[in-house]
């Protein structure tokens, strides 16, 4: 069956340039979380999705960052004025229901590097 | 403030050894995840542990969560070279599905 889908796998930018991040979770996973793993660092959380609805962004860097959900299924992470310090791998994962009973599955990521 | 630590951090050993990596936290979880992460791709969910004391195998992996849910171990008996991979640990609180994740146990085996 098809798991999570992160496109794109991989994407360089200049410094400044915005970047699109796109996440196809698990059909009928309702949760939907955004991670950020950078090199040494643990997972650091970014946001989650119930639905449509984001009760958690308390895990994004700065204002420059921001994500969506429609439709309760696809989610895109945008990250405006990019910086160096934003290089890191995304990983998008989803989860039937939002609580820690309701296993995550990850997507394989999307690197970023900002030049 | 990383609430949990993994260590150690890197392991290198030959096929056949015996290993344990640990997770420790000063604060108590509802419940632990370890997860096995490979070179390109995302984590992948290997157990989850929820009763103090509790101790899971998945063949030849032993999880065991600390008395006081404070602290878990993983225990490989003869590693392999599939065995490679980054271990994370993630803990939770209450039913809350915020996970916090540890940095990881980079291990490697060699054939």
């Amino acid at each position: 069956g098809a798991g999570v889908s992160q496109s794109p796998s991989n994407k360089v930018t200049e410094k400044g340039k915005d970047v699109e991040l796109r996440c196809d979770p698990i059909s009928g996973h309702t949760a939907l979380y955004w991670y950020r793993q950078s090199l040494g660092q643990g997972l650091e959380f970014l946001i989650y999705f119930q639905g449509n609805s984001a009760p958690d962004k308390s895990g994004l860097p700065s204002d420059r960052f921001s994500a969506e959900r429609t439709g309760g299924s696809v989610s895109t992470l945008t990250i405006q004025r990019t910086q160096q310090e934003d290089s890191a791998v995304y990983l998008c994962a989803s989860s039937l229901v939002g609580t820690n009973n309701s296993p995550l599955h990850f997507g394989n990521g999307t690197r970023l590097t900002v030049t | 403030t990383q609430l949990l630590e993994q260590s150690p951090q890197f392991l290198s050993i030959q096929e056949g050894e015996n290993l344990t990596v640990y997770c420790n936290s000063s604060s108590v979880f509802s419940s632990l995840q370890w997860y096995r992460q490979e070179p390109g791709e995302g984590p992948v969910l290997l157990v989850t542990v929820v009763t103090g004391g509790e101790v899971k195998k998945l063949k030849r992996l032993t999880f065991q969560f600390g008395d006081a849910r404070k602290d878990s171990s993983l225990h490989i008996t003869a590693a392999q070279p599939g065995d490679t991979g980054l271990y994370l640990c993630a803990g939770a609180r209450g039913s809350n599905y915020k996970l916090t994740f540890g940095k990881g146990t980079l291990l490697t085996v060699n054939p």
